[in-house]
């Protein structure tokens, strides 16, 4: 199986300021078909994930442009350039690659 | 909009059985792959299961292969669960996503597998 760390698993933030989370997995990411199947998803307390990002940079419908992603191979990483109070909660990565399918521990970002 | 919406939990015996039900509309239901995802009290994520548009694939977690079915419905736009054997580390809220990688969330049913 693929396994997903995330660091930090913590991530105290300041509104305004930037944030940035990492992911990094096992085995490369990329797929037979030249996609890297890399998602990040935010989960606020008490509602279910949504879909932030997907295939490493693309962004989800209704996704806010402060939201980008980036990163190759086996590292990745989620930024927020300015943090928003509705930004807390906690993000996972997730692999799509193969299956399982497999998700990082998660951040939870505290203001 | 896109909706889902989980049913058929609560709580069961180990070794007992339940079927999750989860109702789609708002997009093409037979078009898109359908995933469970479950997540344990206060722990994260956990992949459980994928089926293909026609139900012709099947994918599951080996923690569960063997003891839960993934199917779907496209004439009733319902993907199912039935969860056989159930183990008390089955606890968990169970959410059905759209698409193989999960694009939209339900907002999950809660199984809790307790003697």
């Amino acid at each position: 199986d693929i396994v997903m760390t995330q660091t930090p698993l913590t991530s105290p933030v300041t509104l305004g300021q930037p944030a940035s989370i990492s992911c990094s997995s096992s085995e490369s990411l990329v797929y037979s078909d030249g996609n890297t199947y890399l998602s990040w998803f935010h989960q606020r307390p008490g509602q279910p994930p949504r879909l932030l990002i997907y295939k490493i940079s693309t962004r989800f419908s209704g996704v806010p442009d402060r939201f980008s992603g980036s990163g190759a191979g086996t590292d990745f990483t989620l930024k927020i350039s300015r943090v928003e109070t509705e930004d807390v909660g906690v993000y996972f990565c997730m692999q799509a690659k193969q299956f399982p399918y497999t998700f990082g521990q998660g951040t939870k970002l505290e203001i | 909009d896109v909706q889902l919406v989980e049913s058929g939990g609560g709580l069961v015996q180990p070794g007992g059985s339940l079927r999750l039900s989860c109702a789609a509309s708002g997009f093409s239901f037979s078009s898109h792959w359908m995933t469970w995802v479950r997540q344990a009290p206060g722990k994260g994520l956990e992949w459980v299961a994928n089926v293909k548009e026609d139900g012709g694939e099947e994918y599951y977690l080996d923690s569960v292969n063997g003891r839960f079915t993934i199917s779907r419905d496209n004439a009733k736009r319902s993907l199912y669960l039935q969860m056989d054997s159930l183990r008390v580390e089955d606890t968990a809220v169970y959410y059905c996503a759209r698409g193989m990688n999960p694009h939209n969330w339900g907002q999950g049913t809660l199984v809790i597998v307790s003697s």
